[in-house]
């Protein structure tokens, strides 16, 4: 089945830090992918996503690139603030599936920033 | 445009009792979908709903039911409650399929605590 594997966290970074967080998948077709944020005690708002290889999403600073060679979708950012302190979660849809946008979640990565 | 809403935010009931979540979905979207987000854990599908029937199931037991009307909005209930049924429940919508848009959008969560 599909599955979404985040890098171990927490990553905890100062202020203007440079940001990276790993995430890789499997799937059998050809999914599209998101970033989902989680600020502490809210839902899940959408980061970004990308629906076909080589794909950059973006947004509020926010990049990752669909690479479908490597099965990866990495977060990056290259100045964090205190405001992006936040739980980040990668997350797949397969097209054409029984369940129209099914997401599959990895496991969350936790980012403090410090000021 | 108003977004996915929820209610209610926060609940508590004790074990073998019965729960009804509630979900507005946003506006334009026909298609709702159920998550179960255990405290730590990315979210986990439950079921999705289109056109008033369920189309979809994730691996959860008969006790977890749902309903969608016909303004799109739509409930879950869980039957004969578990301790391990505590977690936050998040609502999604997304666009009609033919839109091909299958980005889903989610509310604020209703956090149940099961006793």
């Amino acid at each position: 089945g599909d599955s979404v594997t985040q890098m171990e966290g927490p990553v905890t970074l100062s202020e203007e830090a440079f940001l990276t967080i790993n995430c890789t998948y499997t799937a059998t077709g050809y999914p599209s992918l998101f970033w989902y944020v989680q600020y502490p005690g809210e839902g899940l708002q959408l980061l970004l996503k990308a629906t076909k290889a080589d794909d950059k999403g973006s947004n509020k600073g926010f990049e990752a690139t669909y690479r479908k060679e490597t099965t990866s979708f990495h977060l990056e950012k290259g100045s964090v603030q205190v405001s992006d302190s936040a739980v980040y979660f990668c997350a797949l849809s397969e097209r054409g599936g029984t369940s129209y946008g099914k997401l599959t979640f990895g496991q969350g990565t936790i980012l403090t920033v410090h000021p | 445009e108003t977004g996915v809403t929820q209610s209610p935010t926060h609940l508590i009931k004790t074990r073998g009792q019965q729960v009804t979540l509630r979900c507005s979905s946003q506006s334009g979207h026909n298609t709702v979908s159920w998550y179960q987000q255990a405290l730590g854990q990315g979210p986990q599908f439950i079921f999705q709903y289109y056109r008033e029937e369920e189309n979809g199931r994730g691996n959860f037991p008969p006790r977890f039911s749902g309903l969608q009307f016909p303004n799109y909005s739509s409930e879950l209930n869980v039957n004969a409650l578990e301790l391990d049924d505590s977690a936050l429940y998040l609502c999604a919508s997304s666009p009609a399929r033919q839109t091909g848009q299958e980005t889903q959008y989610f509310g604020p969560g209703t956090r149940l605590l099961v006793l």
